[in-house]
């Protein structure tokens, strides 16, 4: 079955204890992203991967890493959490070589909750 | 910068009572606008992808339509599983592939 699959699913932490969420996709997709999703203010897009070893900043990037080494990983890394970070976040892949706009695909999702 | 508004925020119907959710967008050159839904505690799902001015697309009861500067979801005769929350997106000629999201409209369907 294609699906975006990320871990784990709710994760409860302190600040500042580093904490990596893992989001892998079978579908061979180019495209990966991050988003996180907070009341009022939607989706919002924290960094992306066009490709293999190619990642860029997103809208709110600060307080978040991310690499890609392999296709299909695209894992999200908080170096030292603080409360803001608590959200809801969603990894999402699509590909590029698809022709017309092909529709991103989303994992379940990752509720982080930073005291 | 791309904006994205959905309204209205939530809305609820009785089962079989036909409405439109609207989606208004600013967009630096739309390359394709999308529809998603989403149920709790799920990732969104996609619906449609529209790609120019009075294009139309449909899937079950939903009918999705796109003018410059709106786009509506219309959903007739509605059955307590379309209950979820729509989200509305952008995508631009430029930019990094970067989806632009609406607040989404949270629709409910009484039995």
């Amino acid at each position: 079955e294609a699906q975006v699959t990320q871990n784990p699913r709710y994760l409860i932490t302190v600040t500042g204890k580093k904490l990596t969420v893992t989001c892998s996709q079978n579908m061979n997709h180019e495209y990966m992203s991050w988003y996180r999703q907070d009341p009022g203010l939607g989706l919002r897009q924290i960094y992306y991967s066009m490709n293999v070893e190619v990642t860029d900043k997103g809208d709110v990037p600060e307080g978040y890493k991310v690499s890609r080494k392999e296709k299909r990983n695209f894992p999200l890394i908080l170096e030292s959490p603080s409360p803001n970070q608590t959200s809801l976040y969603f990894c999402a892949s699509s590909s590029l070589s698809a022709g017309k706009e092909s529709p991103l695909h989303f994992g379940n999702g990752t509720r982080l909750t930073v005291t | 910068e791309d904006q994205v508004t959905q309204s209205p925020e939530a809305l609820r119907l009785q089962e079989g009572e036909s409405s439109s959710l609207n989606c208004s967008y600013t967009v630096s050159g739309l390359r394709g606008l999308f529809w998603y839904r989403q149920d709790p505690g799920k990732g969104p799902e996609f619906l449609f992808t529209l790609y120019s001015a009075g294009e139309e697309k449909e899937k079950e009861r939903l009918k999705a339509t796109l003018t410059k500067k709106e786009s509506f979801l219309h959903i007739t005769a509605p059955k307590p599983e379309d209950s979820a929350t729509y989200l509305c997106a952008v995508i631009s000629n430029f930019g990094n592939e970067k989806l632009t999201f609406g607040t989404g409209t949270r629709l409910t369907i009484i039995p």
